[in-house]
């Protein structure tokens, strides 16, 4: 069974920084695309960052892009998103979502995981 | 303010037919394919149709994508209650070189 499990959010202070990671199971990591993508309270999906096979193509939307860092490490099954310069408005349930396969659903998300709280307030 | 525009809502009664739409443009939607997610109160997201049109697995045939030029579509006939949710559209956009949402459209059985 497909497993995608979020950790490392928390309550956080303007400035601050977090590291949230995403452990994957029941599938192999390095076969897929990742990506994070993130819910502020009462809104809409919105897309943070991809990350290739291998980790060599790595994108950001503008509104974390030179804040975030996202990455992975195949062999330990888990996907990263180093958050610097958090601001009030990075409060959000933050998803993993893996990318289907091209065999299997490409270029959409066939699984998310239930997603890890960042809430920044002083 | 999101690059594909849904509408914020949407509704009808059980066993009606709704459909809602997604616009976007020619780096999104017209170049790639679309996604449709459906998201129930309080739970992630679901593939709901990729490809433009494709079901995956488990989702029934009630549910219905197409796409036409910047333009895409969800269609549900067969209302049920359990339809209630938000539902987003999603595109590649390689002009951008980021992944696109629409703002989500909250769906309401009547």
């Amino acid at each position: 069974e497909v497993q995608l499990v979020e950790s490392g959010g928390g309550l956080v202070q303007p400035g601050g920084s977090l590291r949230l990671s995403c452990a994957v199971s029941g599938f192999t990591l390095m076969s897929y695309e990742m990506n994070w993508v993130r819910q502020a309270p009462g809104k809409g999906l919105e897309w943070v960052s991809y990350i290739s096979h291998t980790g060599s193509t790595i994108y950001y939307a503008d509104s974390v892009k030179g804040r975030f860092t996202i990455s992975r490490d195949n062999a330990k099954n888990s996907l990263y998103l180093q958050m610097n310069s958090l601001r009030a408005e990075d409060t959000a349930l933050y998803y993993c979502a893996r990318q289907g396969g091209p065999s299997e659903y490409p270029l959409s998300y066939d699984y998310w995981g239930q997603g890890t709280l960042v809430t920044v307030s002083s | 303010q999101s690059v594909l525009t849904q509408p914020p809502s949407a509704s009808g009664t059980p066993g009606q037919r709704v459909t809602i739409s997604c616009s976007g443009g020619t780096s999104n939607i017209e170049r790639n394919p679309v996604s449709w997610y459906q998201q129930l109160p309080g739970t992630a997201p679901k593939l709901l149709i990729y490809l433009n049109n494709q079901r995956p697995s488990g989702v029934p045939d009630r549910m219905s994508g197409s796409k036409s030029g910047t333009s895409a579509s969800l269609a549900i006939s067969g209302l049920q209650s359990g339809d209630e949710a938000d539902y987003y559209c999603a595109s590649w956009d390689d002009s951008l070189n980021v992944w696109v949402f629409g703002g989500g459209t909250k769906l309401t059985v009547l």
